[in-house]
């Protein structure tokens, strides 16, 4: 089955750095990979997807890349601010009903 | 617009009571449904998927149960709680189809403490 590795576990930055969480993936026919963000004592809500058609996507301060051939993808955050403070999650998925997600990165971002 | 529900928001059991949790989806049909479990740490650890009424698969093999009585209605139950069953409990919810539709919608959760 599909193994994904995130880090790192935890990512501390200084307001308007920037910030970096990578994932790895082991199936090659996987072909969805989404990133959810998780506040405290919330469910995780989808923040930015890309599909394997795609190498890059950006959605203001959020983007995602994805290199098929080594089995990695990305999300970068510039600009950071207090209120992106949460647990990242990335996920891949192909061709059955169940993403795997990765076990989390808590980001922390200093005022 | 599609909406999930989860109940109750929170709730303290005894060790060895029953469990009922509840979600609801509204705004949609045929949804695939999952119930994830978020013990203290990040991980998501996934319980049961359904791909329809009354069709429940189970990825870990524990005390919980899972039922689907009708196609928006998802239940996780258990007929004695552990210890171990403490955590915060999501439900998510994904368009029918396979690959293509795999963005997840999850639930605002249930903090469960067995104490």
């Amino acid at each position: 089955g599909e193994n994904v590795e995130q880090h790192p576990s935890t990512l501390s930055v200084q307001e308007g750095d920037s910030a970096v969480i990578k994932c790895t993936y082991s199936d090659s026919a996987s072909n969805y990979f989404p990133w959810y963000k998780q506040e405290l004592g919330k469910g995780p809500q989808l923040i930015i997807d890309i599909r394997s058609n795609v190498g890059e996507k950006k959605d203001q301060r959020i983007a995602v890349t994805l290199n098929k051939t080594a089995k990695h993808f990305s999300l970068h955050i510039t600009e950071t601010q207090p209120e992106d403070s949460a647990v990242y999650f990335c996920a891949a998925s192909g061709g059955s009903y169940i993403p795997t997600f990765g076990r989390g990165t808590s980001l922390i971002v200093h005022p | 617009s599609q909406t999930i529900h989860q109940w109750p928001a929170t709730l303290v059991q005894p060790v060895g009571s029953p469990l009922s949790l509840e979600c609801t989806v509204e705004g949609t049909s045929n949804p695939n449904l999952y119930w994830y479990r978020q013990a203290a740490g990040r991980g998501l650890q996934l319980l049961f998927y359904s791909v329809g009424i009354g069709q429940i698969s189970s990825e870990v093999p524990q005390n919980l149960s899972a039922s689907r009585p009708q196609d928006r209605q998802f239940i996780l139950s258990s007929k004695k709680l552990l210890l171990s069953d403490s955590g915060f409990y999501l439900c998510a919810w994904t368009r029918p189809g396979g690959a293509a539709y795999n963005e997840q919608f999850f639930g605002p959760g249930t903090r469960l403490t067995v104490l």
